[in-house]
């Protein structure tokens, strides 16, 4: 089955450093990959998508993500943390089934320590 | 202002109740989606829907049923056969599978709570 896997349930980082999540996808052929964040009680945000082209993209707030088809990966990077990126962070895959679903990873939260 | 609106934001019902969930969204996109969250288990898809009048389950789509009349909406309605309705549900949308991409957009969410 196709899947979609953020392997860190919680990550906390000092602000102003750097920040790393990570994200994996199951399938072989090249999938859309997005990156969605969300505040508490709220809706998801798109942060940023690849669909083909550079592997290196960059998306909202300072946020940028690396596409490495090797590693089947579409890890998400920020080189400072703010305290007010603290959110869950959703890596999300469409498989180009056809359908225009996606599947979700199931979600990094982040904790900003001062 | 462009977007997706869902009502209402907090929602509250007795266990053997039906209850619906509205979705609207002026985007002028084909495709709607409904989402359940639940904590540590990301998004899970419900029911999705192309084009009106057509709808397709999704992963967990027993004890929810949708419709899609219009364009503009697509209600979602959660029935006493759903075993374990409480979460916080999602709705999006998106252009149809015939771009080239599909960018979902969300609206803020519905908490429902079962008692």
């Amino acid at each position: 089955a196709q899947s979609v896997t953020q392997p860190d349930i919680h990550i906390t980082v000092s602000e102003g450093a750097s920040l790393e999540l990570r994200c994996n996808y199951s399938y072989g052929a090249t999938p859309y990959l997005f990156w969605y964040v969300q505040s508490p009680g709220q809706g998801l945000q798109l942060l940023l998508k690849y669909f083909s082209g550079d592997t290196l993209v960059q998306g909202i707030k300072g946020f940028e993500a690396e596409f490495k088809r090797s590693q089947s990966s579409f890890n998400l990077r920020k080189p400072s943390v703010h305290w007010s990126d603290a959110a869950e962070y959703f890596c999300a895959v469409d498989y180009n089934s056809g359908y225009s679903t996606l599947t979700f990873g199931k979600g990094t939260m982040l904790l900003v320590s001062p | 202002d462009g977007g997706i609106t869902q009502s209402p934001k907090y929602l509250f019902r007795k266990e053997g109740q039906n209850v619906t969930l509205s979705c609207e969204q002026n985007l002028n996109h084909d495709a709607m989606y409904w989402y359940r969250q639940d904590p540590g288990q990301g998004l899970r898809l419900i029911y999705y829907s192309q084009i009106v009048n057509d709808f397709q389950k999704g992963d967990i789509a027993e004890g929810y049923s949708v419709s899609r009349e219009k364009k503009e909406s697509f209600p979602l309605t959660v029935t006493s056969a759903q075993k374990n309705p409480t979460a916080f549900y999602l709705c999006a949308s998106s252009f149809s599978s015939g771009r080239s991409y599909n960018e979902q957009f969300f609206g803020p969410g519905t908490r429902l709570t079962v008692l």
